[in-house]
This record gives structure tokens, C-alpha cells and sequence, in this order.
């Protein structure tokens, strides 16, 4: 089964350059986050969609951040201008929501991450 | 601000010996608790969670505590394994999927 696909790997770009990252959830899954890790900060949540609709950008830093999914299988996450400060690795996750009596949200499954260097 | 906490970057342990791994939250409505395991290059991986309404969910080697009134949880590893090196993330949710994550905790577990 293909997890959550994510690309660039790796990205290398410079200062005020526009980048955008990509990621295709998991078939089915309803949920689609993406985050940001940092040494400092760990893993943020920017912003998370559900069923195409972003619900929370509150994470989002700065206007030059923004989030798109046209449609299930697809989502960007855009910077531009990028800063140096950006540079860090971008996680795309999927799930989907379960409930087994109690609710309880379903388990996250990551991408490999699209790590970003802004020089 | 940061709801969930782990305040220690790092944690060396020998093989065979038990790993400890906290995190604390701030919010009160979290009902939800989370481990990943994350290998470098890697994303992170769905490890054990905890409803609020437990204080003890084990799996295999691993188990989770939660402490609803400290808010605190824990993660024991025991025996602990080289393999088990990682960065271990916590996480909480409020009975949504809106999942907040620690900082992260490095474990080194050494042969």
C-alpha cells in the first residue's frame, strides 16, 4: 500500500525564491495536516484540511505561507517569498477519523518530509 | 505556546534497562495521547496511545501512563533495545483530530 507521498525531498533554494511542497494522502483518508519541524519548536502543526476544507490555519506563521487541496489526492503547501528562517523539515500526514464506541481520532501517518534550506 | 512539553531533548540508556520518556500538556481537554517514533529521514510513526479515560495502556514492551490529574504522561520501555534509538514525539488531541506534538525526546540506547 503507498503511504503519503511527499516531494521535494530535498529542497534547496534562495532567499525570496517562491517554493512549494507537495503531498498526495493516503487513498480514503479524510484528514490531511502538514507540520513543520524545527530543533527548536519540534513538530507544529500549520494547518490541517478535512475533506479538502481547511479547518485550522492558525499555525500558519506569516501571510507568505499558504495551504491549498484542490482535491483528495492532492495538497501544496506554498512559500513566497521564502525567508531563511523557513528552512526546516515539512511532514504531510493523513488520517482518517475512526470511532470505536468512544470516539477518538485516528492515528497520523507521516510522509518522509520535504526538507527545506533557504540560504 | 506550547500545550505539550518535553523537556528533555535527550535520554542515553543501556540495553536492557528500562527508557523513560515524559511529557506534560497544559490543556485540559485533551483526551487523547499519543507516542510516535521517528528515525532520521524518516516520518514519524504511530508507537501506543492512551484514552483519558485509562491511566495504562500497554503494548509488548512498551507502556503508557497518564497522569489526568498532573497532567502528565509517560512512556516505559522495557527491556530497551538499540533499535529502539529514535526521537520519540508526544502528542495530544482534543477530541478532534487537531493533534498537537512535544519537542521531541532523543532516546540513545546503548549496547
Amino acid at each position: 500500500d503507498a503511504g503519503v507521498i511527499q516531494s521535494p525531498r530535498h529542497e534547496v533554494t534562495e532567499m525570496g525564491q517562491e517554493v512549494t511542497l507537495r503531498c498526495k494522502p493516503i487513498s480514503g483518508h479524510d484528514y490531511l495536516f502538514w507540520y513543520r519541524q524545527t530543533m527548536m519548536r519540534g513538530l507544529e502543526l500549520l494547518i490541517y484540511f478535512n475533506n479538502n476544507v481547511p479547518i485550522d490555519d492558525s499555525g500558519m506563521p506569516e501571510d507568505r505561507f499558504s495551504a491549498k487541496m484542490p482535491n483528495a489526492s492532492f495538497s501544496t503547501l506554498k512559500i513566497q517569498p521564502s525567508e531563511p528562517r523557513d528552512s526546516a523539515v515539512y511532514f504531510c500526514a493523513s488520517s482518517l477519523l475512526r470511532t470505536s464506541g468512544r470516539w477518538r481520532p485516528g492515528e497520523l501517518f507521516f510522509g518522509e518530509g520535504s526538507r527545506l534550506t533557504v540560504l | 505556546d506550547q500545550q505539550v512539553k518535553q523537556n528533555s531533548p535527550s535520554l542515553s540508556v543501556q540495553e536492557g534497562r528500562i527508557s523513560i520518556l515524559n511529557c506534560d500538556y497544559t490543556n485540559s481537554m485533551f483526551d487523547y495521547f499519543l507516542w510516535y517514533k521517528k528515525y532520521p529521514a524518516e516520518g514519524p510513526t504511530f508507537l501506543i496511545s492512551i484514552s483519558s479515560i485509562k491511566d495504562k495502556n500497554e503494548d509488548g514492551r512498551f507502556t503508557v501512563f497518564l497522569n489526568k490529574s498532573a497532567k502528565h504522561l509517560s512512556l516505559h520501555i522495557v527491556p530497551s533495545q538499540p533499535g529502539d534509538s529514535a526521537v520519540y514525539f508526544c502528542a495530544a488531541s482534543a477530541g478532534n483530530n487537531d493533534m498537537r506534538f512535544g519537542a521531541g525526546t532523543r532516546l540513545t540506547v546503548k549496547p
